[in-house]
Formats: C-alpha cells, sequence, structure tokens
C-alpha cells in the first residue's frame, strides 16, 4: 500500500459545481498536511496548509481526519481556472522528516 | 523559485551515458529532496537529505546517487542512465516552518 493515496481522476466538472477530493495517508504519526496545485508539469504551488481544525481560503476548505488517516479537499463554484493537478503532501516527521506526495487527482471544470 | 537554483532545464542521454542534475540553494534550509515525475505517478521520492553529510534513500532510489557535502549543494547522479529514467525531476527544499521551495524542474530524456 502506498504511503499517501489519492484517486487520479480525471473529475470532469461543469463550471460553479462543488468537487471534493480525498487524499489517504498511512501512517499515525504523521504531522502535517498540504494541498499543493500543479499546472501543466510545472513545479507545484502551494495552495493551503490543513490543520486540525479545517481550514478556509475563499472558495476552497481543508479538512484533516486524523481517526480515520485522510484529508480532503472541497471547491465550491468551481472555474475554468480550477483545472488543474491537485496533490497532497504529508510531511512523515517520524521518518526522517521525509515528504511524500499523492499522485496527484486531475481536475477539468468545463463551460 | 528564489533561492532554488535546479540545472538544467532540460537533457537528452543516450543510455549507459552519466550525468548530474544540479540543485543549489542560498536559503540554508537543512532539508533538501529530489523527486521524479511521472504521468499517473504524481512526485516519487528518490534521495533526501536532513543536513549535510546525511542523505537517505526514498521511494525510488535505485539508479541514483546523492551526497551533501554542503548545506547548499545536493546533487543527484544517474551513473548509466536507462530510458525507464526518462522523466520530470524536481529539486524540493523545506524550511524549518515547513514551506516548501521547488526547483523549476529538470526533463530528462534516455535514449
Amino acid at each position: 500500500r502506498k504511503e499517501v493515496e489519492q484517486d487520479p481522476g480525471p473529475f470532469n466538472v461543469p463550471e460553479g459545481a462543488t468537487v471534493a477530493f480525498n487524499c489517504t495517508y498511512s501512517n499515525s504519526a504523521s504531522q502535517s498536511f498540504f494541498w499543493y496545485r500543479q499546472d501543466c508539469r510545472k513545479e507545484p504551488k502551494l495552495l493551503m496548509s490543513v490543520y486540525s481544525s479545517g481550514n478556509e481560503d475563499g472558495r476552497f476548505t481543508a479538512q484533516l481526519n486524523r481517526a480515520s488517516q485522510y484529508i480532503s479537499l472541497l471547491i465550491r463554484d468551481s472555474k475554468l481556472s480550477d483545472s488543474a493537478t491537485y496533490l497532497c503532501v504529508v510531511n512523515f516527521y517520524n521518518q526522517g522528516g521525509k515528504l511524500i506526495f499523492g499522485q496527484g487527482t486531475e481536475l477539468s471544470v468545463k463551460p | 523559485n528564489a533561492g532554488v537554483t535546479q540545472t538544467p532545464k532540460f537533457q537528452v542521454l543516450k543510455t549507459g551515458q552519466s550525468m548530474t542534475l544540479q540543485c543549489a540553494q542560498d536559503m540554508n534550509h537543512e532539508y533538501m529532496s529530489w523527486y521524479r515525475q511521472d504521468p499517473g505517478m504524481g512526485l516519487r521520492l528518490i534521495h533526501y537529505s536532513v543536513g549535510a553529510g546525511i542523505t537517505d534513500q526514498g521511494e525510488v532510489p535505485n539508479g541514483y546517487n546523492v551526497s551533501r557535502s554542503t548545506t547548499e549543494d545536493f546533487p543527484l547522479r544517474l551513473l548509466s542512465a536507462a530510458p525507464s529514467q526518462t522523466s520530470v525531476y524536481f529539486c524540493v527544499i523545506r524550511s524549518s516552518t515547513g514551506e516548501l521551495f521547488f526547483g523549476e524542474g529538470s526533463r530528462l530524456t534516455v535514449l
């Protein structure tokens, strides 16, 4: 089993739709979590960090469920410009602090 | 990508040739790492380092060699390139606060 897993998609949604991605991780001692956005295999850009209490940034909401070992990203009112690949990143502090990326979820927002 | 210099951006090799991907930083961060990204596979960790003189293997270390003689540099060596090493490579650096810095990526093709 991979340490960090995502549904690769693609998710094809119309403009204005709400879409949610999940990312599961295998190590319960993982300490920090992030969502990154990647366009056309350029370097990924930070979308948001994920906190235990959940956090929101405009149309984006990230949540962490430690009991079930997954994080989620919710995008409301999807825009064409949201089309990208979304990567979850987990920091495994008890394994030398290595960072593991999920394989990415591809989102395509259509007019 | 301020503070991270990754070279070269593009490289074509023949099977069996050797080369080194360079990653340099001027931010004095301890954690440096190399990932490869292939379609549908996300970013997979090759090697990482938590400080000068310390390196460790990631998910896919075979065929790659690293060293960390200084804080600033973390080169990735391919001793005998194989077509399976055709990929996009990213150097990723992490600050003490968890912020990630990416190199611009190196597209390697092995014929």
